[in-house]
């Protein structure tokens, strides 16, 4: 149980295009998801915090408009990087929790993003 | 600012003897911590979790200690297996916040 999928693996984009990444609790309704970036030989930096059904929370230094989330649905949140550029090349993560499973949470798989 | 840390970049262990993972923190607040492993480009994999009631958590081969007034936690894997060669983080949070990451420590179990 507690399955999270994301969705694509891996993406190559030009620079100035826009680019969707899915997050889905598989097993579990996830009223909180989170995303995360990390850089190679870095730790895993929180960039948002999203609730089902309300904004997202972001994190100092993350710009809300470049970086779309959305949750609308206890299964499913979407990163969307508006016009992206190659310093947004980076490995993108979410996770999610489910306060029923306790405070842990699970993550997906990642998606590499490039951008040239 | 770093409130998790992870100190050792990097640790080699011979199969067979024990593995401690070691995390320093330095928020009071946190109540919750968390190791996971992970293999590049891939998500991490949650292992084992401890809440800040308790001082010990055991599962299989895996054993997390909390020692609160240290601000310190560790993981000891026993027997080490060539197959937990990766690499583990430390995670904290609090009140059910977002995780606070260590920048990890890559384990090497050799045969």
């Amino acid at each position: 149980g507690a399955v999270v999928s994301q969705h694509p693996s891996w993406v190559i984009c030009k620079s100035g295009t826009s680019v969707k990444i899915e997050c889905r609790s598989l097993d579990f309704q996830a009223t909180t998801m989170f995303w995360y970036r990390q850089f190679p030989k870095q730790s895993l930096m929180l960039m948002a915090t999203s609730n089902e059904g309300s904004k997202a929370t972001y994190e100092q230094g993350v710009e809300k408009d470049k970086f779309l989330i959305n949750h609308a649905s206890l299964t499913l949140s979407t990163l969307t990087v508006t016009s992206a550029h190659p310093e947004d090349s980076s490995f993108y993560i979410c996770s999610a929790r489910d306060p029923l499973l306790g405070e842990t949470q699970y993550f997906g798989p990642g998606t590499r993003l490039l951008v040239l | 600012d770093q409130q998790v840390k992870q100190n050792s970049p990097s640790l080699s262990v011979q199969e067979g003897r024990i593995s401690i993972l070691n995390c320093d923190y330095t928020n009071s607040m946190f109540d919750y911590f968390l190791w996971y492993k992970k293999y590049p480009a891939e998500g991490p994999t949650f292992l084992i979790s401890i809440s800040s009631i308790k001082d010990k958590n055991e599962d299989g081969r895996f054993t997390v200690f909390l020692n609160k007034s240290a601000k310190h936690l560790s993981l000891h894997i026993v027997p080490s297996q060539p197959g937990d060669s990766a690499v583990y983080f430390c995670a904290a949070s609090y009140s059910g916040y977002a995780l606070n990451f260590g920048k990890g420590t890559s384990l090497l179990v050799t045969p």
